[in-house]
C-alpha cells in the first residue's frame, strides 16, 4: 500500500533555531518527493522537488534530503522565522504510464516558531 | 500570471443544496487536479484531468460529487445534494508537462454545509 508517514505530527521551536522535519515512505513505482509549505488558509506551495537521482536540494533555508534506498527523507530548517510557521506536507509521486503521476500526501508537520 | 484562480473562497450552504465549485488553471497547464482537504484526512485527490480528459477519478467519493472540464481553461466541481460530511476546504491545482513538474495550488474554497 502506497504511504507517507511524516513526524512529528507538531513542533514548536524558538526563532533562530534550527530543525529538522521527516517523511518516510512506502510508494511504487516511486517518480519524485515533494516538501510542500502551506500557510494557515492559504494552498499549498513547493518548496523542493527530488527525483530518484537527487539527494539533496537547497531552497533559500530550507534544505531537503532524500535517501531512496531507506525510503526517507527530511527537511531542515536553518535559523528559523516566525513566517516559517506553517505546516510541512511530504508529498511522494508514484510514476504511472503515460506520464501521469499519482501524489500521496503525508498528514503533514504543523511548525510554530515562536519569538 | 494570476496562479489557479478559484471561486467562491468561502461558500456556505444547506444540506441537500447543490454546490458548484470552480477553478480556473494557469493558462498553458495541461493537467488539472482536485483536491478536499479535512482534518482528519489531510489532501486527497478527488479527481485527475489530462488535456480536458478525466484520467483518475477514483479519488471521488460517491455518485453525488461529479467534475467537468469543458475546456483548458475552466472546470467545476459538483456537489449534488450536498451533506455535512462534505464540509471541507477543496483545493484545485494545476501543472503542465512530464512527471517531475511541480503542480501550483489555488487558494481552495471552504466549504461549509449545515
Amino acid at each position: 500500500k502506497n504511504q507517507v508517514e511524516q513526524s512529528p505530527q507538531s513542533l514548536i521551536i524558538l526563532e533562530g533555531k534550527n530543525c529538522t522535519l521527516q517523511c518516510n515512505y512506502t510508494v511504487s513505482p516511486f517518480s519524485n518527493l515533494r516538501w510542500y509549505k502551506q500557510d494557515t488558509g492559504r494552498g499549498p506551495v513547493s518548496l523542493t522537488i527530488m527525483t530518484f537521482s537527487e539527494n539533496t536540494k537547497s531552497n533559500g533555508r530550507y534544505t531537503a534530503t532524500l535517501d531512496a534506498d531507506t525510503k526517507q527523507s527530511s527537511l531542515h530548517i536553518t535559523a528559523s522565522q516566525l513566517s516559517d510557521s506553517a505546516s510541512y506536507i511530504c508529498v511522494v509521486s508514484a510514476a504511472f504510464s503515460g506520464g501521469y503521476n499519482k501524489l500521496i500526501f503525508g498528514a503533514g508537520t504543523r511548525l510554530a516558531v515562536h519569538p | 500570471d494570476a496562479g489557479v484562480i478559484q471561486s467562491p473562497r468561502h461558500e456556505v450552504t444547506e444540506m441537500g443544496q447543490e454546490v458548484t465549485l470552480r477553478c480556473k488553471p494557469i493558462s498553458g497547464h495541461n493537467s488539472l487536479f482536485w483536491y478536499r482537504q479535512t482534518m482528519m484526512r489531510g489532501l486527497e485527490l478527488l479527481i485527475y484531468f489530462n488535456n480536458n480528459v478525466p484520467i483518475d477519478d477514483s479519488g471521488m467519493p460517491e455518485d453525488r460529487f461529479s467534475a467537468k472540464m469543458p475546456n483548458a481553461s475552466f472546470s467545476t466541481l459538483k456537489i449534488q445534494p450536498s451533506e455535512p460530511r462534505d464540509s471541507a476546504v477543496y483545493f484545485c491545482a494545476s501543472s503542465f508537462g512530464g512527471r517531475n513538474t511541480e503542480a501550483f495550488f489555488g487558494q481552495g474554497t471552504r466549504l461549509t454545509v449545515v
